[in-house]
């Protein structure tokens, strides 16, 4: 069973453009929702986080929108670039399960030049 | 990579042969995690450990067993490979506590013929 759903799968987005990933969570007891970012070849590595007391993060071009109530939280990578394409991962965690993160199923995202 | 190493990198087995991957860090970090990705599956959790000498089942356990004797080594061992274990294995680790990051290993790309 998914408890986190990541769409889109893959996504197309001309250099400059805005990239939107949306994920959807099912468990309420989630208190922390990172986005890693994987290069081929490459292990995941840690983008942006948020915790739920807050409804933006923004690092950059990159914000974490957060909707506690709809339950969902989406990526937005403004003036998209050739170098972020790459797989990105949202997952969600809780204090109760012994530091496992569930993970979405990742977005691949290409940047046209 | 966060001081995290992974042995071997590249590995082809034949089916049926016990074969073990090893991860390695040099943070000191108490939690230590082996994951699979495969092209639609995501990342998902095989065993983690919490502990030297504590570990527990992640979702996709069956097939694996792990053994951690030392903070800094954490070893995943396929009893008998299977062609369904054909797949690259990441090593991750983390502090422990909620919100923690995970850090990656540069993954084991394994082959079962």
């Amino acid at each position: 069973q998914q408890q986190v759903k990541q769409s889109p799968q893959s996504l197309i987005v001309q250099k400059g453009g805005i990239s939107i990933i949306n994920c959807a969570y099912e468990n309420t007891a989630f208190d922390y929702f990172p986005w890693y970012q994987q290069f081929p070849g490459k292990g995941p590595a840690l983008l942006i986080a948020i915790r739920p007391d807050v409804s933006e993060k923004k690092e950059g071009r990159f914000t974490i929108s957060f909707n506690k109530s709809a339950k969902q939280f989406s990526l937005h990578i403004m003036d998209s670039q050739p170098g972020d394409s790459a797989t990105y991962f949202c997952a969600g965690e809780n204090a109760g399960n012994n530091r496992k993160l569930i993970w979405g199923l990742g977005t691949s995202l290409a940047v046209n030049p | 990579d966060a001081g995290i190493t992974q042995s071997p990198r590249h590995k082809v087995t034949e089916t049926g042969t016990p074969v073990t991957l090893r991860c390695h860090q040099t943070e000191n970090h108490r939690y230590m995690y082996w994951y699979r990705q495969d092209p639609g599956h995501g990342l998902r959790l095989i065993h983690y450990s919490y502990g030297v000498k504590d570990t527990d089942k992640g979702e996709v356990s069956d097939g694996y067993s792990v053994s951690r004797s030392k903070t800094e080594d954490f070893l995943l061992t396929l009893e008998s490979a299977t062609s369904s274990q054909t797949s690259v294995y990441f090593c991750a680790i983390s502090e422990g506590g909620l919100g923690e990051t995970q850090y990656f290993g540069p993954g084991t790309r394994l082959l079962v013929l």
